[in-house]
């Protein structure tokens, strides 16, 4: 079946450092993926998706590009703020299935000191 | 904006009690979601709603059930609550059964059974 495997935290790095977040994937044909940040105290909010290879997801100064060949799609950030401390899932949701299929990592928590 | 309110924050719970998580949505979203969170595990699907009074078990079902009188509202029920139901629970709407609309979140329940 459809997995997700994300890099296992904590990870704990400073202000302005370089993130990156890795995530794996094992699905068959072509999933949509997704980034989902968990602030604390707060429920799951959708960071960015792409829907096919190569495309490239984006919001908030992350990016993450969908490699069908490296069936990744992992994180980046080039310079991160305190106010980036969270928690981040990838999650996936196969091309055959409904809603109730998407399958997500375990997650991976991030500390930003000042 | 999407909101998903679940009614409680916290719960402290007895062994054997029967209890009710409840959540409600704003936007009119066909699908609904009920979500447990455990560290390590990521999130697992325990039960998922497409319309009303339309359920389907997801991946985690056993002791728990579920009900939609209402397209707003979407009832997680413990029916003889166990230690190991203690975890956060998290409750998810979204538009459609298509696509890749997102899932908007409430901010979560933290239950413990003692």
């Amino acid at each position: 079946g459809d997995s997700v495997t994300q890099m296992e935290g904590p990870v704990t790095l400073s202000e302005e450092a370089f993130l990156t977040i890795n995530c794996t994937y094992t699905a068959t044909g072509y999933p949509s993926l997704f980034w989902y940040v968990q602030y604390p105290g707060e429920g799951l909010q959708l960071l960015l998706k792409a829907t096919k290879a190569d495309d490239k997801g984006s919001n908030k100064g992350f990016e993450a590009t969908y490699r069908k060949e490296t069936t990744s799609f992992h994180l980046e950030k080039g310079s991160v703020q305190v106010s980036d401390s969270a928690v981040y899932f990838c999650a996936l949701k196969s091309p055959r299935g409904s809603a109730r299929q998407l399958t997500f990592g375990s997650g991976t928590q991030l500390t930003v000191l000042p | 904006d999407v909101k998903v309110t679940q009614s409680s924050r916290y719960l402290v719970k007895r062994t054997g009690e029967k209890v009710f998580l409840e959540c409600v949505q704003d936007m009119d979203h066909e699908n609904m979601f009920w979500y447990r969170q455990d560290p390590g595990l990521g999130l697992r699907l325990i039960y998922f709603s497409y319309d009303v009074k339309m359920k389907e078990k997801g991946d985690i079902p056993e002791g728990y059930s579920v009900s939609r009188e209402k397209k707003e509202r979407f009832s997680l029920i413990l029916e003889s609550a166990s230690t190991n139901q203690t975890s956060m629970y998290l409750c998810a709407s979204s538009p459609d059964d298509r696509g890749n609309s997102p899932l908007h979140f409430g901010n979560g329940t933290r239950l413990t059974v003692t």
